[in-house]
């Protein structure tokens, strides 16, 4: 079966622009996570949607939002992008309980200039 | 304080021996899980295995298994006969049980390097 899927993998932006990544979870998943891995912070929890509702929010600011669909699929939405948003963004996805587990995708890596 | 520790930020192992990557975690929620990640230079996060606080034996999947300590609140995990294409980061990470919590909390990883 297909896997997660996250669109682009590689994007180069500027600084004040905005970006919108995207995350097709597995076929039947109805919950998406999204992380940011950097060196220097490591992997930190950014939000987490199940049936199109946020659930769980990280400690960002509210630079960063997302939405889910009623497809599962997830965007994540990054305005006035800053040099510090340079990053690997992954996107997991999972049938929504506490019992199960995440499929990662291959993440986005996001180049701010 | 760290919730999910990961003592060894690099390791050199000769291929086909067993590796033990280490992990210790806290947390005051009886109900947890505790996840084992591989990542590639690809950057894909590809999951290893899973234990589960109530669970009663150590998880094991192939060449993986997970020493779960709980009063010590460790959670190695092992690689039997090591391979080239192990090398990777590995991290560690927990998702507490609490209601409506259904983030992972992770570890700074351990770059693992399998030397032919």
């Amino acid at each position: 079966k297909a896997g997660v899927t996250q669109t682009p993998r590689y994007l180069i932006k500027t600084r004040g622009q905005q970006v919108t990544l995207s995350c097709s979870p597995i076929s039947g998943h109805r919950s998406v996570s999204w992380y940011q891995q950097t060196p220097g912070q490591g992997l930190q929890f950014l939000f987490e949607y199940f049936s199109e509702t946020q659930r769980n929010k990280g400690n960002f600011p509210g630079r960063f939002s997302g939405r889910q669909f009623s497809n599962s699929r997830s965007e994540m939405n990054v305005s006035t992008l800053e040099l510090g948003d340079s990053a690997l963004y992954l996107c997991a996805s999972s049938r929504g309980g506490t019992g199960y587990g995440y499929t990662f995708g291959s993440g986005t890596r996001l180049t701010v200039v | 304080a760290q919730k999910i520790t990961q003592t060894q930020p690099g390791m050199f192992v000769q291929e086909k021996e067993a590796v033990t990557l280490d992990c210790t975690y806290d947390t005051s929620d009886p109900s947890y899980g505790l996840f084992w990640y591989k990542q590639p230079s690809s950057g894909e996060m590809i999951f290893l295995i899973y234990q589960g606080s109530y669970d009663q034996q150590n998880a094991t999947e192939g060449r993986y298994s997970l020493n779960f300590q709980k009063a010590r609140k460790s959670a190695n995990l092992v690689i039997s006969a090591s391979q080239l294409g192990d090398s990777a980061m590995y991290f560690c990470a927990m998702r507490e049980g609490r209601d409506s919590n259904y983030q992972l909390i992770w570890g700074a990883g351990t770059k693992l390097i399998i030397k032919p």
